[in-house]
């Protein structure tokens, strides 16, 4: 099966800066990889995703990279806003395209 | 309705009682996932449900944990004979089939404590 691993587990930028947030993958045939956030007490949902037929997609501040040859994706963040803090998951879809491999998460705390 | 249900929210239940936690998907989602979400933690897989396709089981933890599926509808996970350690968020999450991956969407979860 596929394996995920996430680095940091946990990060403290101060508002304004840039937040990153790394993962790799195990699985050559893993074709989806999405990111979720999870604020405290909630569940998870998507906030950007990328296929592997693209190495960079962005969405506002948010944005994430590709590199299928490593085998790692991450997720940028620019000018942090507080409410930005919450668990960021990343995750893989496996060799099958649905199932879903996530990361153990990061926490992102975003200093005033 | 349009999202993910869950039910209940809340479970407290006692050591050694059996729990039934439910999931409704979305309308149309034939995959259907269930994680674990201890305190403070990540994701832990569960199972897996994809149509009329066997489940993939891999992520149960033990044989007190079976979950079903009837058809592409609802979905319960079983607890038997909780254990303390089984104190945990439930989360169930359904997506689309697209063949090419799509977001799954979670439901609120069923936080269960068992004292």
């Amino acid at each position: 099966g596929e394996n995920v691993e996430q680095h940091p587990s946990t990060l403290s930028v101060q508002e304004g800066d840039s937040a990153v947030i790394k993962c790799t993958y195990s699985d050559s045939a893993s074709n989806y990889f999405p990111w979720y956030k999870q604020e405290l007490g909630k569940r998870p949902q998507l906030i950007i995703d990328i296929r592997s037929n693209v190495g960079e997609k962005k969405d506002q501040r948010i944005a994430v990279t590709l590199n299928k040859t490593a085998k790692h994706f991450s997720l940028h963040i620019t000018e942090t806003q507080p409410e930005d803090s919450a668990v960021y998951f990343c995750a893989a879809s496996g060799p099958t395209g649905n199932q879903f491999y996530f990361g153990t998460g990061t926490s992102l705390t975003v200093i005033p | 309705g349009a999202g993910v249900s869950q039910s209940p929210s809340n479970k407290v239940t006692e050591k050694g009682k059996d729990v039934e936690l439910r999931c409704d998907p979305i309308s149309g989602h034939t995959a259907l996932y269930w994680y674990r979400q201890r305190l403070g933690q990540g994701l832990e897989f569960l199972i897996y449900f994809q149509g009329n396709s066997a489940p993939d089981k891999s992520g149960l933890p033990s044989d007190r944990f079976s979950a079903e599926r009837t058809g592409e509808s609802v979905s319960t996970l079983t607890i038997q004979r909780t254990q303390q350690e089984d104190s945990a968020v439930y989360l169930c999450a359904s997506s689309f089939t697209g063949g090419t991956g799509t977001e799954a969407f979670f439901g609120q979860g069923t936080r269960l404590t068992v004292v």
